[in-house]
């Protein structure tokens, strides 16, 4: 079975100031894809970033960046220059292929705020 | 591009009545998810549609969920009879299915079962 942990319930952060967020995960699988999603208070949960577990480069998509070690089955995002905006709950999941599609497994986030 | 689509935002019943949401994925995509998610945890994954196919209900509670996509397109998820633990946020996800696909959600129902 897979498994994603998220040790730190909430985090600050001063604005434009740098931040990471931890992720470890557990799986038996060799081929997998680890995600992360920002939900905002309004519900809906907004795709950040994709690592796959063969990519030798970490993944980076604008301010986002995803810091991969599979050794030690981490995989955190790093957001630079925190903006207000960013404040909200923050979601890793691992994915595994099934049926040609991902099956996400969720850990149970980290509440982000950004302080001006 | 328009996104998943979720009615109704927000819905309170008591406890034994009955509830159906719908959801209507982003338009060619044929893999279609419904999670749960209880405050303060994640989303658990109930059901995943590939087409008009179940390609994994196992987490769905059968006794009293159930979920359906006729024509491949949108879904319904109906709960008969609710129990107080159904209140939850009941997420909508699609992607299309060409292998390694991102999953797109919609805002979600929020669910009070009093």
């Amino acid at each position: 079975a897979q498994k994603i942990t998220q040790t730190q319930p909430g985090m600050f952060v001063q604005e434009k100031e740098a931040v990471t967020l931890d992720c470890t995960y557990d799986t038996s699988d060799q081929s997998y894809g680890l995600f992360w999603y920002k939900q905002p208070s309004s519900g809906e949960m907004i795709f950040l970033i994709y690592q796959g577990s063969y990519d030798e480069q970490n993944a980076t998509e604008g301010r986002y960046s995803l810091n991969f070690q599979k050794a030690r089955k981490s995989a955190n995002l790093v957001i630079s220059a925190s903006q207000l905006g960013d404040s909200a709950m923050y979601f890793c999941a691992i994915g595994s292929p099934q049926g040609g599609s991902e099956k996400l497994v969720f850990g149970k986030g980290t509440k982000l705020t950004v302080n001006p | 591009e328009a996104g998943v689509a979720q009615s109704p935002r927000y819905k309170i019943i008591e406890k034994r009545q009955s509830v159906a949401f719908w959801c209507n994925p982003i338009s060619g995509h044929a893999t279609l998810y419904w999670y749960q998610q209880i405050l303060g945890q994640g989303p658990k994954l109930l059901i995943q549609f590939q087409n008009n196919g179940v390609v994994d209900d196992s987490q769905l509670p059968k006794d009293r969920f159930s979920a359906e996509r006729l024509k491949g397109v949108d879904s319904t998820l109906k709960i008969q009879p609710a129990k107080l633990e159904d209140s939850a946020v009941y997420l909508c996800a699609s992607s299309v299915q060409r292998g390694r696909e991102t999953q797109y959600f919609g805002p979600g129902t929020r669910l009070l079962v009093l």
